[in-house]
C-alpha cells in the first residue's frame, strides 16, 4: 500500500534551519510529484512547494522562495524540505503529500513532522 | 488572507445540508483550474473527499457532492452527520501566483 514516512519533530532556534524528510512507498517514486504543505497551530493549510520526482524540476510558495529547498534522492525514495532562517511564525506541523499521477489533487498524505522554532 | 475565501464556520442538525462555498477570481478558479475539497478531522491528516470540482473518491459517503461555477465552487453535505463534523478545506492552483493555493478552511459543526 501506498506509505508517506515523515521524520520525526524538531526544535530548532530562531535563524537555524531544519530538514525534513519523507519517505515513499508502495509506488513507483519516480512517476510522481510530491507536494509540501504545512498547517501553524489552529490555523489553515498553506502550500509551500513541490518537486517532480523524475526530473528534480521543482516549484516554491513565492512568500517562502529563497528560505526553502525541495530535493530528492530517488536511489532511496526520499523527498527533503530544507528551510533556513527559522522563524517563530515558521512553527506548524509540515506536510508531503502525493500529487495523484493524472490529475492535481493530493491523494496520499504524510503523517505529518511538527517543528517547533523557540528560543 | 486566503486566496481562496471560505466561510469560518457553519453547522447544522444531523440529517441537514449544509453548503460550503469557495469563492476564487479569475486567475484561478475562473481560469478553468480544477477544485478539490479535503476534510480534517481533529487531530488527522487531511483527506480528499470532492477532486476535479464534482468526483468523489472510492470510499467517500455519497452524501458529499461539489459543483463549480464561474469564479467559485461548492461543496454540499446532504444528511449531515456526527462523523462529518470537520474542518474542510478547497485547493487549486493561482496563475497569477504560480503556485497551489488553498481556502482558509471552514468548521463544520454538527449541533
Amino acid at each position: 500500500q501506498v506509505q508517506l514516512v515523515q521524520s520525526g519533530a524538531e526544535v530548532k532556534k530562531p535563524g537555524a534551519s531544519v530538514k525534513v524528510s519523507c519517505k515513499g512507498s508502495g509506488y513507483s517514486f519516480r512517476n510522481y510529484a510530491i507536494q509540501w504543505v504545512r498547517q501553524a497551530p489552529g490555523q489553515g493549510l498553506e502550500w509551500l512547494g513541490w518537486i517532480y520526482a523524475a526530473n528534480g524540476n521543482t516549484i516554491y510558495s513565492r512568500d517562502l522562495q529563497g528560505r526553502i529547498a525541495i530535493t530528492r534522492d530517488t536511489s532511496a525514495n526520499i523527498v527533503y524540505l530544507e528551510m533556513s532562517s527559522l522563524k517563530s511564525a515558521d512553527t506548524a506541523v509540515y506536510y508531503c503529500a502525493r500529487k495523484h499521477v493524472a490529475r492535481t489533487y493530493l491523494d496520499y498524505w504524510g503523517q505529518g513532522t511538527l517543528v517547533t522554532v523557540s528560543s | 488572507q486566503s486566496v481562496l475565501t471560505q466561510p469560518p464556520s457553519v453547522s447544522g442538525a444531523p440529517g441537514q445540508t449544509v453548503t460550503i462555498s469557495c469563492t476564487g477570481s479569475t486567475s484561478n478558479i475562473g481560469a478553468g483550474y480544477d477544485v478539490h475539497w479535503y476534510q480534517q478531522l481533529p487531530g488527522s491528516v487531511p483527506k480528499v473527499v470532492i477532486y476535479d470540482n464534482t468526483h468523489r473518491p472510492s470510499g467517500v459517503p455519497d452524501r458529499f457532492s461539489g459543483s463549480k461555477s464561474a469564479t467559485s465552487a461548492s461543496l454540499v453535505i446532504t444528511g449531515l452527520q456526527a462523523e462529518d463534523e470537520a474542518d474542510y478545506y478547497c485547493h487549486s492552483f493561482d496563475s497569477s501566483l504560480s503556485g497551489v493555493i488553498f481556502g482558509g478552511g471552514t468548521k463544520v459543526t454538527v449541533l
